[in-house]
């Protein structure tokens, strides 16, 4: 069970919109539509964003959308602000009531 | 609204038995369409899931920690737990419990997390 890839960094002006991809395979993201994210401040516990490849959990700002395309799940953040600087992780179910995570991504607003 | 929060043991010789315990509260961990989650994070780097437990007893382990993993329900209807045998450097981490809601299919609700360091 290797994590799924995704860019080590992605930065982004306020305003501005990111999209930071999750790159599985057919074994996991390809094959499921189980695929959620989560956004992770500096010695905090994550915080689920999106779940089922584009579902928002009420409460979460609709600047945060998912998509996927075969193999690949990708987060979008639009009008990208301040609050938005933390680190972010996919998910996806694996087989066998299994889950593996991304390797995460740091977004930096410049 | 649920809670969760891990306790145990902040350092583990190395060799030994790593075991945390993580109480729910709102909630309880032998009722609904529920996964019972471990999850852990080394210093620096990613989130690793280790293994998960239904509110049935059934467990899944992630395939690499398999051989040194158990996770239990708790004789208590709202705590379960972790124990990792044979421990070394590699795991320390700070370790989380997480609730994995089956109908949403995400970990909606975490612990803070718990620092375990293991010692030479």
């Amino acid at each position: 069970q290797s994590a799924l890839t995704q860019p080590a960094s992605v930065s982004g002006s306020p305003g501005q919109s990111i999209t930071i991809s999750c790159t599985g395979t057919s074994s996991d993201v390809g094959g499921y539509n189980y695929v959620s994210w989560y956004q992770q401040y500096p010695g905090k516990a994550p915080k689920v964003l999106i779940y089922e490849v584009s579902n928002r959990p009420s409460g979460v700002s609709n600047r945060f959308s998912g998509s996927k395309s075969v193999n690949t799940a990708s987060l979008t953040i639009s009008g990208l602000q301040a609050e938005d600087e933390a680190d972010y992780y996919c998910t996806s179910y694996s087989g066998i009531s299994t889950l593996v995570f991304g390797s995460g991504t740091k977004v930096t607003v410049l | 609204q649920v809670q969760l929060q891990e306790s145990g043991p902040g350092l583990v010789k190395a060799s030994q038995t790593l075991s945390l315990t993580c109480t729910v509260f709102g909630d309880s961990v032998r009722s609904g369409n529920y996964f019972w989650n471990w999850i852990r994070q080394p210093a620096g780097k990613g989130l690793e899931w280790i293994g998960r437990i239904y509110t049935s007893g059934t467990t899944s382990y992630n395939p690499s920690l398999q051989s040194r993993v158990t996770i239990s329900l708790g004789t208590s209807k709202n705590q379960f737990s972790l124990k990792v045998t044979s421990v070394t450097a590699a795991d320390t981490a700070v370790y989380y419990c997480a609730r994995y809601d089956g109908k949403m299919t995400a970990l909606d609700y975490w612990g803070q997390g718990t620092l375990v360091t293991v010692s030479s």
